[in-house]
């Protein structure tokens, strides 16, 4: 599948800062989502990046908190603002239309997370 | 708005037993797809299985096989020979209809699979 790498892969922060995530891919893909998973629990969706253009939220999302940039096909960053304990979590970075031949394009595939812890 | 539902949060098999993993979900649309991953402690989500909609054969790789029965809007996966490996949290999703490659997944709740020595 494709390689996705995430940065920080944890982080212990202090409540009121912000905190950017990295997520790197290595092909280009047309499309990046971030998630949000509570440990034990499902994925909820918090926006699909777009390149070229402002992300697309989910309801409960906003950008004012979860600003994110993609400036290209291969690279995207989540910034998790003025961060409370709530916001405690596991964020996983996913793609789906990887330009590589034998990958399936509807298919998405994950990183391997970054688990914050705000106290 | 499109749904799915894994009723069994906890599950257990013997190694080399075969154990199954319920799915059900509610949707409109005609054109999807379906998959399961798998989540072991480590964190990082591994594709197991997709199923095509349109498809009427059920998907297969090697040990993981899929019951799709599109009419009941079940999606169930079998694991065969069970392995201490295959213990890990499963999630089956669902991908909703998006021009290109912008459909998004819908999420499960997850069912925790014990192998058991």
């Amino acid at each position: 599948s494709a390689v996705i790498s995430q940065k920080p892969s944890r982080d212990i922060c202090q409540r009121g800062t912000s905190l950017t995530i990295q997520c790197q891919v290595d092909s280009q893909v047309t499309m990046m989502f971030w998630y949000r998973q509570q440990p034990g629990q499902s994925l909820t969706l918090i926006a699909t990046a777009n390149q070229g253009s402002e992300a697309t939220y989910e309801s409960g999302f906003v950008i004012d908190k979860f600003p994110i940039s993609r400036p290209n096909l291969t690279f995207s960053t989540l910034t998790v603002s003025n961060m409370s304990p709530e916001d405690s979590s596991i964020y996983l970075c996913s793609v789906s239309g990887v330009q590589r031949e034998g990958l399936l394009q509807e298919t998405q595939y994950f990183g391997p997370g970054t688990r914050l812890l705000v106290l | 708005a499109q749904t799915v539902t894994q009723s069994q949060p906890e599950m257990s098999v013997q190694e080399a037993e075969t154990v199954t993993l319920s799915c059900t979900y509610d949707t409109s649309e005609s054109d999807y797809y379906l998959f399961w991953y798998k989540q072991p402690p480590s964190r990082q989500m591994i594709l197991v299985i997709r199923q095509e909609a349109y498809k009427q054969q059920n998907a297969t790789e090697n040990r993981f096989s899929v019951n799709f029965q599109k009419a009941a809007k079940s999606f169930s996966l079998k694991i065969s020979d069970s392995q201490l490996g295959d213990a890990a949290m499963y999630f089956c999703a669902y991908r909703t209809d998006g021009s290109g490659n912008t459909g998004k997944l819908i999420f499960g709740q997850g069912t925790t699979l014990q192998v058991k020595p």
